[in-house]
């Protein structure tokens, strides 16, 4: 059982947008920067958004991330078949005796 | 460029001993946390455990304190995950990775991330 919820999967065809959410609480997403993985299919996680929405040099700005209360959004526009992976939500928590907490990630099926 | 190399792919039997490692290069490897961050078979990511090479400060997260060590050797810029005896549910891709961490004074969140992973390393744990 992960700390942060986040959907199984999602799917979307080519060049539409989908959203992927992420719920915590107060003591992680409420009051910390979240940050956003892909992880491609038999490759390691890469970052993809930090601090809610910021994006390391090199990602394409169709990644967006947005947060609002204990909830955060990761939104992918113009889907291209490229992006199926899993994506991993994950922040700080001040309650837990635990750096990084992660959610249990989310399969964007691109069909 | 930053990089972060893995020691290669391990089969070991249930009881036995293993180090792998995670060497860094193109930053100061005494200057970031390296986090290790386990991934079972179809499983999602979790966090084991911290280390700051520059003076070996460690910490682990609770479901992985006492059944595993992290450490690091400054000189040649490498952090090791080890076990001293395996069991066939350590089976899993472990992941390092550098680890960002800071406090936005103006908003008052914390921020604890991890910005450049190694490539993996299979660890196959049976018998």
């Amino acid at each position: 059982q992960s700390v942060l919820t986040q959907p199984p999967s999602v799917s979307a065809a080519p060049g539409q947008k989908v959203t992927i959410s992420c719920s915590g609480s107060s003591s992680n997403i409420g009051n910390n920067y979240v940050s956003w993985y892909q992880q491609l299919p038999g490759t390691a996680p890469k970052l993809l958004i930090y601090e809610n929405n910021k994006r390391p040099s090199g990602i394409p700005d169709r990644f967006s991330g947005s947060k609002s209360g204990t909830s955060a959004t990761l939104g992918i526009t113009g889907l291209q078949t490229g992006d199926e992976a899993d994506y991993y939500c994950g922040t700080w928590d001040s309650s837990l005796s635990a750096d990084v907490v992660f959610g249990g990630g989310t399969k964007l099926t691109v069909l | 460029e930053v990089q972060l190399v893995q020691s290669g792919a391990e089969v070991k039997k249930p009881g036995e001993s293993l180090k792998i490692s995670c060497k860094g290069s193109g930053y100061s490897f005494t200057s970031y946390w390296i986090g290790w961050v386990r991934q079972m078979p179809g499983k999602g990511l979790e966090w084991m455990g911290i280390i700051y090479p520059g003076d070996s400060d460690t910490r682990y997260s609770p479901s992985f304190q006492g059944q595993v060590t992290i450490s690091a050797d400054k000189s040649i810029s490498t952090a090791y995950l080890q076990w001293s005896s395996l069991k066939a549910s350590d089976t899993a891709m472990y992941y390092c990775a550098r680890r960002q961490t800071y406090y936005d004074i103006l908003t008052g969140y914390s921020a604890s991330l991890f910005d450049y992973w190694g490539q993996g390393t299979l660890v196959t744990v049976s018998s």
